[in-house]
């Protein structure tokens, strides 16, 4: 049964600092989703990585995957409010099924 | 970018009537869609595989008489929650994927928000 693990699960964090969210799975998958969750709302998507050592980067946030290690990263780059979401990602559970398995989510908030 | 709808947003019913919720795909075909639900403060959790003109394929777990999908058309699936009960408010969501795109993108809908009372 594949497992998809987050952490942390709550992280709050200043404006204008660093920080990395981990997602580790339990079993192969060449296809990692990230999506940003805003209270009340469904998903935004963020990044869809198909590849060992894909890396994708939009404005702030920069996401990468080690499929050997069986982890996926989200980096967030000098933090802003507007950053303040909660952060899910999600693993194909078998190859191109489409049915995705969610980590826990990580609840962000970005501090003035 | 590819837009999936649901309908309604929102719905309060009573304990023991049934109520029916829609995804549509507005401008893409979608041979295969998604069912989640999410409780406050978790995780999305996968209900059910909605299958164009065939069964649907449910999730260890989900029953499959209490949470009726039909998938009629490339455009349409409908959930059908039967009998709610309170346990049953949730947040759900659909997603679908483009049936001519290799990209694997997956789009979500906005959700609809169930409150049994």
């Amino acid at each position: 049964e594949l497992k998809v693990e987050q952490n942390p699960l709550f992280l709050s964090m200043q404006e204008g600092k660093n920080y990395t969210i981990y997602c580790n799975y339990s079993t192969t998958s060449d296809r990692l989703y990230w999506y940003r969750q805003d209270p009340g709302k469904s998903l935004e998507s963020l990044f869809v990585l198909l590849s060992n050592g894909a890396v994708k980067q939009e404005g702030r946030l920069m996401a990468s995957l080690d499929t050997k290690a069986r982890l996926s990263t989200l980096h967030i780059t000098a933090a802003v409010h507007d950053l303040s979401a909660t952060y899910f990602c999600a693993v194909d559970a078998s190859s191109n099924t489409g049915k995705l398995i969610f980590g826990q989510g990580t609840t962000l908030q970005v501090k003035p | 970018g590819a837009v999936v709808s649901q309908h309604p947003s929102r719905v309060i019913c009573k304990s023991g009537t049934s109520v029916k919720i829609e995804c549509r795909s507005l401008d893409f075909q979608a041979t295969t869609m998604f069912w989640y639900r999410q409780f406050p403060k978790k995780s999305l959790m996968l209900m059910a595989t909605s299958n164009e003109g065939s069964k649907a394929t449910y999730e260890q777990g989900v029953e499959k008489d209490k949470f009726l999908i039909n998938h009629a058309s490339l455009t349409l699936s409908t959930l059908t929650v039967t009998s709610a009960h309170p346990e049953d408010s949730s947040f759900y969501i659909c997603s679908a994927r483009d049936a001519r795109r290799t990209s694997y993108e997956q789009y979500f809908g906005p959700g609809t928000r169930l409150t049994v009372t």
